[in-house]
């Protein structure tokens, strides 16, 4: 079957770090650019980084730029979050790029960033 | 940076209606990287259109895309009581960056 699953995604406080992992299954994961997309509670969606197949060139939202890194392996995903701020908060989809859009999406995992 | 903006906030209709929502970009951009997604609640986003009027795999031919330069449209040609959804808009630039517009709510009216 083929599917994304998100996990790692946890409360953490104000200033800390986590590190989501996304498995991919079904698909030639090494061909395809990869994304991290989020929405935070009750809103709308956020890009929030891409990498191509190759791993050697990778994107990131002004928002996050400095803070996170995105980075592959054979088979996952990884977005490390570091510097966390409550404006982080949201569910992180791990998304699949073809040809300038997303086509297809995990489930998501939630961060949730709080004293 | 290009700005989408989707119309309206929220529509409500009945099943077997027609449904238009608006997405206009803040400057001309190519149809090629103007994609629809919808999402559903507690669920992720589903590709619908890409390249503007291109149906993605499997998705009904009630759905339509067209448009192009600043304005585009997602046509639902009559709704079924699963397309009560949010749909939102999506742009690609060549920096590279993805943006997304705030989403049109379909509720049931």
């Amino acid at each position: 079957e083929v599917q994304l699953l998100e996990s790692g995604g946890n409360l953490v406080q104000p200033g800390g770090s986590l590190r989501l992992s996304c498995a991919a299954s079904g698909f030639p994961f090494d061909s395809y650019a990869m994304s991290w997309v989020r929405q935070a509670p009750g809103k709308g969606l956020e890009w929030v980084s891409a990498i191509v197949s190759g791993g050697d060139s990778t994107y990131y939202a002004n928002s996050v730029k400095g803070r996170f890194t995105i980075s592959r392996d054979i088979s996952k995903l990884y977005l490390q979050m570091n510097s966390l701020r409550a404006d982080d908060t949201a569910v992180y989809y791990c998304a699949k790029y073809r040809s300038w859009n997303f086509d297809l999406w995990g489930r998501g995992t939630l961060v949730t960033v709080s004293s | 940076e290009i700005v989408l903006t989707q119309s309206p906030g929220t529509l409500s209709l009945s099943p077997g209606e027609r449904a238009t929502l608006s997405c206009r970009a803040s400057q001309s951009v190519s149809s090629s990287y103007l994609a629809w997604y919808q999402q559903k609640p507690g669920q992720a986003p589903r590709l619908l259109i890409y390249g503007a009027s291109s149906r993605a795999t499997g998705i009904p031919d009630r759905f339509s895309g067209s448009g192009s330069g600043t304005d585009f449209t997602l046509t639902i040609s009559r709704l079924e009581p699963e397309d009560f959804a949010v749909y939102y808009c999506q742009h690609y630039d060549t920096s590279p960056q993805w943006t997304f517009g705030q989403g049109t709510k379909v509720e049931i009216k």
